[in-house]
């Protein structure tokens, strides 16, 4: 049975400084997925990462993946209000199916 | 488009009653998906379908039924409710041909069982 594991689970950090999401999974995947939900919303699709090494950046969040180590990383650098949020990371547990495995989330608050 | 919605927002169901949740994509997606979502939880995939007519289950299928008659719809019907079905429901569709295809989410129905 696939476990995802995601920690910190709850993350409260200020403006400007760097930090690291974690997302371990227990079994072999070759994608996974990062999502972002705001309070009370829906999700919204932040990376799709598909092989070893791969590495992903948009604005201030980089993602990264070493499935050789079943461990992907969001990495978030000079962190900015408008990204508190919960992060989820998901891995596909069907090969192709999009049969996600969610891990727990991260709450993130950033303090201005 | 409209993209994934679904109906209705909010419900509030008594103990042994029934109800469909509604969810509708325009995108022509193939594949369609239902997740819950406990306070505090991540989201776990109760029922998911490749096409019109194809549905299987994912990991808390237990008191619920989904039917795809059409790409667009995918209901998901709670029978017999329970308290332990308070949850956030989420709808999704991808279209799953490309490698990099991901999935989006429908605006959920909060769904309260007392």
């Amino acid at each position: 049975e696939l476990k995802v594991e995601q920690n910190p689970l709850f993350l409260s950090m200020q403006e400007g400084k760097n930090y690291t999401i974690y997302c371990n999974y227990s079994t072999t995947s070759d994608r996974l997925y990062w999502y972002r939900q705001d309070p009370g919303k829906s999700l919204e699709s932040l990376f799709v990462l598909l092989s070893n090494g791969a590495v992903k950046q948009e604005g201030r969040l980089m993602a990264s993946l070493d499935t050789k180590a079943r461990l992907s990383t969001l990495h978030i650098t000079a962190a900015v209000h408008d990204l508190s949020a919960t992060y989820f990371c998901a891995v596909d547990e069907s090969g192709g199916a999009q049969k996600l495995v969610f891990g727990q989330g991260t709450r993130l608050t950033i303090n201005p | 488009n409209a993209g994934v919605t679904q109906t209705p927002k909010f419900r509030i169901l008594k103990i042994g009653q029934s109800m469909t949740l509604q969810c509708t994509q325009d995108m022509n997606h193939n594949y369609m998906y239902w997740y819950r979502q406990d306070p505090g939880m991540g989201l776990k995939l109760i029922y998911y379908s490749v096409g019109a007519g194809i549905t299987d289950k994912g990991e808390v299928p237990n008191g619920y039924n989904v039917s795809r008659s059409t790409t667009e719809d995918f209901p998901l019907r709670l029978e017999l409710a329970a308290p332990s079905q308070t949850s956030v429901y989420f709808c999704a569709s991808s279209l799953v041909v490309g490698p990099t295809d991901t999935q989006y989410f429908g605006p959920g129905t909060r769904l309260t069982v007392l």
